[in-house]
């Protein structure tokens, strides 16, 4: 899914650990979002950013932080990280065009144990 | 926020048509239906999107009932790399797009 990186591909965690994922984007759009996958699950939504400098919840935010510092990246920080957080994160962005289409990375594979 | 019901899953035969349908009775007026699909392994990926007019495009063709309440999504010949989960959505203004369980789709060769 070339322009939306996201690093690293794979990590596990123990218990109460801190990490940060990486998110960036080389398509100069202005919402990121994101999501996470538990298995055999559909996405659901942690954190999105509109714009740079902005971030608002989504339905799923308690344990996680977010910061978009500029357009091109939107990390999703694990302050202590928990064995419920064991899942698959996707990155995703969107132009500000109304009902533009969401554009995702492969995602991270996180494990917490 | 607008709820959608989906299948779990379906199957099909290669080179058959595929009709995925998805339910939205509580949409809003002004959201739009959005599909994606999610192959093994990978992020999902968009498949088409509408209003109120059926559309078409190299992927798939789209139909949306004449009340909005429902939408069936038309893969017209299915190929093995057609084997996904499917999500549809319904899109709000506010972008927080929230995504179900999708319906699973087999293709059989």
């Amino acid at each position: 899914n070339a322009g939306v990186t996201q690093t690293p591909k794979f990590q596990v965690l123990k218990t109460g650990q801190s990490m940060t994922l990486q998110c960036a984007q080389d398509m100069n759009h202005n919402s990121m979002y994101w999501y996470r996958q538990d298995p055999g699950m559909g996405l659901r939504l942690i954190y999105y950013s509109a714009s740079e400098g902005t971030t608002d919840k989504g339905e799923v935010p308690n344990g996680y932080n977010v910061s978009r510092l500029n357009k091109r990246e939107f990390s999703l920080r694990l302050e202590s990280a928990a064995p419920s957080q064991t899942s698959v994160y996707f990155c995703a962005l969107r132009p500000g065009q109304l009902n533009s289409p969401l554009h995702f990375g492969n995602g991270t594979r996180l494990t917490v144990t | 926020d607008a709820k959608t019901t989906q299948p779990n899953s379906m199957e099909s035969n290669e080179e058959e048509p595929v009709h995925l349908p998805c339910n939205h009775s509580t949409i809003s007026g002004t959201d739009y239906i959005h599909w994606y699909r999610q192959l093994p392994s990978q992020g999902p990926e968009y498949v088409i999107h509408g209003l109120t007019s059926n559309v078409n495009n190299r992927m798939a063709s789209l139909a949306i009932a004449e009340d909005r309440k429902s939408s069936t999504l038309i893969l017209h010949r299915a190929t093995l790399r057609d084997a996904a989960v499917y999500y549809c959505i319904p899109y709000t203004n506010a972008g927080k797009s929230t995504f179900g369980d999708g319906t699973t789709l087999t293709v059989k060769p």
